[in-house]
């Protein structure tokens, strides 16, 4: 069974500063991909950013990048130029076959 | 424009009755996913179809029921089997065959709340 963790609860950034938020997974699976999704207070589940497993370079979109570490089983977040509209639940995914499992979430705030 | 729609946004049960929740997507996707969602917990998968006329339950499907007749069209019921069915629940679909093939994207949800 594949299992998602998301070891932190809340975090916190300033505005303009740079933030990191963890995800560890467990699967026996080879072939599988890892997402980071944002809800913001509408609720609304969108798309941050997405990575293949067989990939070694990291996935970056604008401000968002991963480092992921496969042997480790690691797919950190990194935010940088924090801005007001990242605050939201974040949830780290990893998919197989059609499915994704889901982390519990980290709640960011980012203070003015 | 192309999306996925849940319909109502917000729902009031009450006791013993069954309610269905609407989930419509034009993005042309294969599959389609519903997932309920409590506080303080991620997503967990009710049922998934990836075929028209052909669903499979997923980790918490008891008190549930959907149907797949049209390939834009993917309801759930909730059932008065289901003796909490408090919580947000999420439609998602994905395109099959693609680069992109695990991707799942969201519909806005829909609150469901017990009278």
């Amino acid at each position: 069974a594949q299992t998602v963790t998301q070891s932190q609860p809340e975090m916190s950034v300033q505005e303009a500063e740079t933030v990191t938020l963890s995800c560890t997974y467990d699967t026996s699976e080879s072939d599988y991909y890892l997402f980071w999704y944002k809800q913001p207070p509408s609720r609304q589940m969108i798309l941050v950013i997405r990575q293949e497993a067989y990939k070694q370079q990291n996935a970056t979109e604008n401000r968002f990048s991963v480092n992921f570490q496969k042997a480790a089983k690691s797919f950190s977040l990194k935010i940088s130029d924090s801005q007001l509209g990242d605050a939201a639940m974040y949830f780290c995914a990893v998919g197989y076959q059609g499915n994704l499992i889901f982390g519990k979430g980290t709640k960011l705030s980012v203070k003015p | 424009d192309g999306g996925i729609t849940q319909s109502p946004k917000y729902l009031f049960r009450k006791e013993g009755q069954n309610v269905t929740l609407s989930c419509e997507q034009n993005l042309n996707h294969d599959a389609m996913y519903w997932y309920r969602q409590d506080p303080g917990q991620g997503l967990r998968l009710i049922y998934y179809s990836q075929i028209v006329n052909d669903f499979q339950k997923g980790d918490i499907a008891e008190g549930y029921s959907v149907s797949r007749e049209k390939k834009e069209s993917f309801p759930l019921t909730v059932t008065s089997a289901q003796k909490n069915p408090t919580a947000f629940y999420l439609c998602a679909s994905r395109l099959q065959g693609a680069t992109t093939q695990e991707t799942q994207y969201f519909g806005p949800g829909t609150r469901l709340l017990v009278l």
